[in-house]
């Protein structure tokens, strides 16, 4: 079993639709949980971080960690075609910044 | 601006040609890791440095070489390519004492090996 596990995808959504992307880990020890974006021919860049259960909102974004059933979830609301990329859940195992990632979900959104 | 540079951008070779990717940040980050993405499989890290003259593995090392002798230059060394290490290779960065997770990738090597 993966550590971090993640429905590919891909995503197709109109504009103006609420995204629901998700992850489930298997280590109840993870506390620290990021989503990465990933535009095509681009490098990962960090979109959010939460630590440990809770929500974290950041403008259109909202990350959510349930420790209890492994489950984190990334919210987009209002989505638009710029939002149109990979996403990458990824959380910290052990050592600093030795990140687990999860396959990623291309997510389109259409006008 | 800061950045991670990797060289090259785009890379086919043949079996056995040794190659180097190299890297380089300007951000004066202690911590610098190489990973590689494959379809299905997600980012998956080949050898990370926590300083100058400190390297360890990753999960997946074999075939693979690094050194760090600068701060800023982090260079991935292929001395026998095969077809398996055909895939997208990125090198990141971060400052020490962090520890939310950020990561600053450069903009990715895409090699293949015939």
């Amino acid at each position: 079993q993966k550590e971090v596990e993640q429905d590919p995808g891909p995503l197709s959504v109109p504009e103006g639709a609420i995204v629901s992307l998700n992850c489930t880990y298997s280590n109840s020890a993870f506390q620290y949980f990021m989503w990465y974006r990933q535009y095509s021919r681009k490098g990962p860049e960090l979109l959010m971080y939460t630590y440990s259960s809770g929500n974290k909102e950041d403008g259109r974004f909202t990350a959510q960690v349930d420790k209890s059933s492994k489950y984190i979830s990334l919210f987009i609301r209002d989505s638009q075609p710029s939002d149109s990329a990979t996403y990458l859940c990824a959380t910290i195992s052990g050592g600093y910044n030795k990140l687990i990632f999860g396959a990623g979900t291309r997510l389109a959104v259409h006008p | 601006e800061a950045q991670v540079t990797q060289n090259p951008r785009y890379l086919i070779t043949v079996t056995g040609k040794k190659l180097t990717v190299t890297c380089s940040q300007n951000m004066n980050h202690e911590y610098m890791s190489w990973y590689r993405q494959d379809p299905g499989l997600g980012l998956r890290q080949i050898y990370y440095s926590m300083n100058v003259e400190v390297t360890d593995k990753g999960d997946v090392p074999e075939g693979y070489k690094v050194s760090r002798k600068e701060k800023r230059n982090f260079p991935l060394i292929l001395e026998s390519p095969s077809p398996n290490q055909t895939s997208l290779y990125f090198c990141a960065s971060s400052r020490q004492g962090g520890n939310t997770g950020e990561l600053f990738f450069g903009e990715g090597s895409r090699l293949t090996v015939l």
